[in-house]
């Protein structure tokens, strides 16, 4: 089954609206990142964010590893905000360095 | 600082032909390096990781192939391309046990 579950798949949004995204997993993790893939599809680093809270300008990411859980909150969202955003869960055994979700792909409008 | 560079951008390329990407990490010795792929509207999945020269494991079986020449360069390849290898690959580096941090990609189409 799905070890990396996002939600929610999509999320619509005026301008200067507040977004929330959620992953939850379904093993034990050591680690999680978030990412923002461009329309193009490569992939720049949001957060890693191993536990705790991070805050990084409008972009604040929450991690509760015994709750198997990750939060990425958008505040005061911008149309540049658009695109798809993935967390991935990093586990150290099997080789396996990140598994993925499937992504929350946010618009944001006027 | 440490650079990442993937090669080519884009590819087209005939079934049944081969292929061969390339990655190049600058500025940090001994990375870990990792190829990872995304069929169109589909979840990355990881492909192969490498944690030295000369040594590649294989985490999802495509009928693909990687190599790690030199220390900072990690090939992926096959010698017959099959339509299921269109998609995007992405190569990936990180220092052990921390952020990942991914080239541009390669936009693989086979036709």
């Amino acid at each position: 089954g799905q070890q990396v579950q996002q939600s929610p798949t999509s999320l619509v949004l005026q301008e200067g609206e507040n977004a929330e995204l959620q992953c939850n997993f379904s093993t034990s993790l050591n680690s999680m990142q978030w990412f923002y893939q461009r329309p193009g599809g490569s992939l720049i680093s949001v957060f890693y964010n191993p536990s705790g809270t991070k805050q990084s300008g409008r972009l604040t990411s929450t991690t509760v590893i015994k709750e198997r859980r990750s939060s990425l909150h958008i505040s005061s969202s911008q149309i540049t905000d658009s695109g798809t955003y993935l967390c991935a869960m990093e586990r150290r055994s099997s080789g396996q360095k990140l598994v993925f979700g499937q992504g929350t792909i946010l618009k944001v409008y006027l | 600082a440490q650079t990442i560079h993937q090669w080519p951008v884009a590819e087209i390329k005939a079934v049944g032909s081969p292929l061969s990407l390339g990655c190049t990490i600058k500025g940090k010795s001994s990375p870990n390096l990792y190829w990872y792929w995304q069929a169109t509207g589909g979840t990355l999945q990881q492909l192969f990781y490498s944690i030295t020269v000369g040594q590649v494991e294989s985490v999802v079986q495509l009928n693909l192939s990687a190599s790690r020449p030199k220390d900072d360069q990690f090939i992926l390849s096959t010698e017959k391309l099959l339509l299921s290898h269109s998609g995007f690959y992405l190569c990936a580096w990180s220092p052990a046990n921390t952020e990942v941090f991914f080239g541009k990609g390669t936009r693989l189409t086979v036709v």
